[in-house]
């Protein structure tokens, strides 16, 4: 039983222009979401988070939005570079400390 | 300050040997969390220390898997006897406080089980 779902397992993107990376989860007890981006053959880098007490919450060129109602989140990458390039995964957590993540999402920014 | 620190960074082992992983967290942390990834799906939770005690094992596939923490530093995930399906990244992270804090990973451990 997924509770955090990435249902797009790649995305590409011009340099330059938005990304946008979706995320949706099942449980409503969650109250922390994060992203985090993966290079190959390195671990998780943590990117942003967001509490379920905001709807939004931004840090240079990554926004991350969050719609309860909907049970969605979203990372917004502006503008993209080709740095960007990787893997990115959702998170969510709640008071039982059991960090959730997704399946992830490859981005490709084409230079 | 030193990251959170996996050894070793590969290890392929044989079907029905035993394989032990370790994670020193980043000093200070209490909490110390245990995942792993087969290629292509999540990012899936193992299980979670707080100091020494396993606040929660509930991800544990099955009695293969012994996690430990003794004095509350650095685990050991141990694997005996390996399947071919334990075949896949292991990464440890840690986090001061939990909950509402980020978690540090470490670059992993890539398991093969041939």
């Amino acid at each position: 039983d997924q509770q955090v779902k990435q249902n797009s397992p790649s995305l590409s993107v011009q340099e330059g222009r938005i990304s946008i990376l979706n995320c949706d989860y099942t449980n409503s007890m969650f109250d922390y979401f994060l992203w985090y981006k993966k290079y190959p053959a390195e671990g998780p880098t943590f990117l942003i988070s967001i509490s379920s007490i905001k709807d939004k919450n931004e840090d240079g060129r990554f926004t991350v939005f969050l719609n309860k109602s909907a049970k969605h989140l979203s990372l917004h990458i502006v503008p993209s570079q080709p740095g960007d390039s990787a893997v990115y995964f959702c998170a969510a957590v709640s008071g039982t400390y059991k960090y959730i993540f997704g399946t992830g999402t490859r981005l490709k920014v084409l230079a | 300050e030193a990251g959170v620190t996996q050894f070793p960074s590969h290890s392929v082992i044989e079907k029905g040997q035993t394989v032990t992983l370790r994670c020193d967290p980043i000093s200070g942390h209490d909490n110390l969390y245990w995942y792993r990834r087969v290629m292509g799906k999540e990012i899936k939770f193992l299980l979670h220390f707080v100091k020494e005690s396993k606040q929660d094992e509930s991800g544990m596939p099955n009695n293969r898997f012994l996690a430990e923490r003794t004095g509350g530093t650095y685990s050991t995930l141990k694997v005996q006897p390996a399947e071919l399906e334990d075949s896949g990244v292991y990464f440890c992270a840690s986090s001061h406080n939990a909950g509402n804090e980020k978690l540090f990973f470490g670059s992993g451990t890539q398991l093969s089980v041939l």
